[in-house]
């Protein structure tokens, strides 16, 4: 199975602050990459599919890019709605597998 | 629209038999595939496995001794069915549409369901 390492875990950051969060695929999976938000209560929210396309409503601050086998998202200017949990998806090949998650708080 | 609603026992005794049923509408099970995802209280989410438009199924390696998706076309329903039920299979379970790069992009809202001794 392919395994998605995601970091970091956890993330403290600032309103208007840049912040990355990286996934490294243990194979190549292409782009077959996509990102999820997940705020308490609430089912995931997809953000970026085929590692670099914004979903539809998605606001224009969050991008995604890949380098080789590491992919990252990249929230250009942090919002207090974006507070939550982050989840990266490899669907190249079944089974799929989740990242661990990297949970997005505010300093 | 798509919409995904996924139903279920809530409570379920160990070692028994889970059913947990995904009714969908604004599109067809024969064009599109549904993911199972599930998620344990305060934890991240696990990919469970996923029915293709064309019946065929894949189960996460660690689940598919208990695990099986099945669909009824003629009902827009997803059923999925895990046996040998642990207390760690406690969680949210949902069902997702499959979307652009196969991924699960419309959710249902989950169901929880608790298994309990």
């Amino acid at each position: 199975d392919i395994q998605m390492t995601q970091s970091p875990a956890s993330l403290s950051a600032s309103l208007e602050e840049i912040v990355t969060i990286t996934c490294q695929a243990s194979q190549d999976i292409g782009n077959w990459l996509a990102w999820y938000q997940q705020k308490p209560g609430k089912s995931p929210q997809l953000l970026i599919y085929g590692a670099t396309s914004l979903a539809d409503g998605v606001p224009s601050r969050f991008s995604g890019s890949r380098s080789g086998t590491q992919y990252s998202l990249k929230i250009s200017r942090l919002q207090v709605e974006d507070i939550g949990i982050y989840y990266c998806l490899q669907a190249y090949s079944a089974p799929n597998t989740f990242g661990a998650g990297t949970k997005l708080e505010l300093k | 629209q798509v919409q995904m609603k996924e139903t279920g026992p809530g409570l379920v005794q160990t070692t028994q038999t889970l059913s947990v049923t995904c009714t969908v509408s604004g599109f067809s099970l024969t064009s599109y595939g549904v993911h199972w995802v599930r998620q344990a209280p305060g934890k991240g989410l696990e990919w469970m496995g996923i029915i293709w438009g064309d019946g065929s199924t894949n189960y996460n390696s660690a689940l598919k001794s208990r695990l099986s998706i099945s669909r009824d076309t003629s009902k827009s329903q997803v059923f999925l069915t895990m046996n040998s039920l642990q207390t760690d299979d406690t969680a949210v379970y949902y069902c997702a549409e499959m979307g652009l790069w196969d991924i699960p992009y419309y959710w249902g809202q989950g169901v929880m369901v608790t298994v309990s001794s």
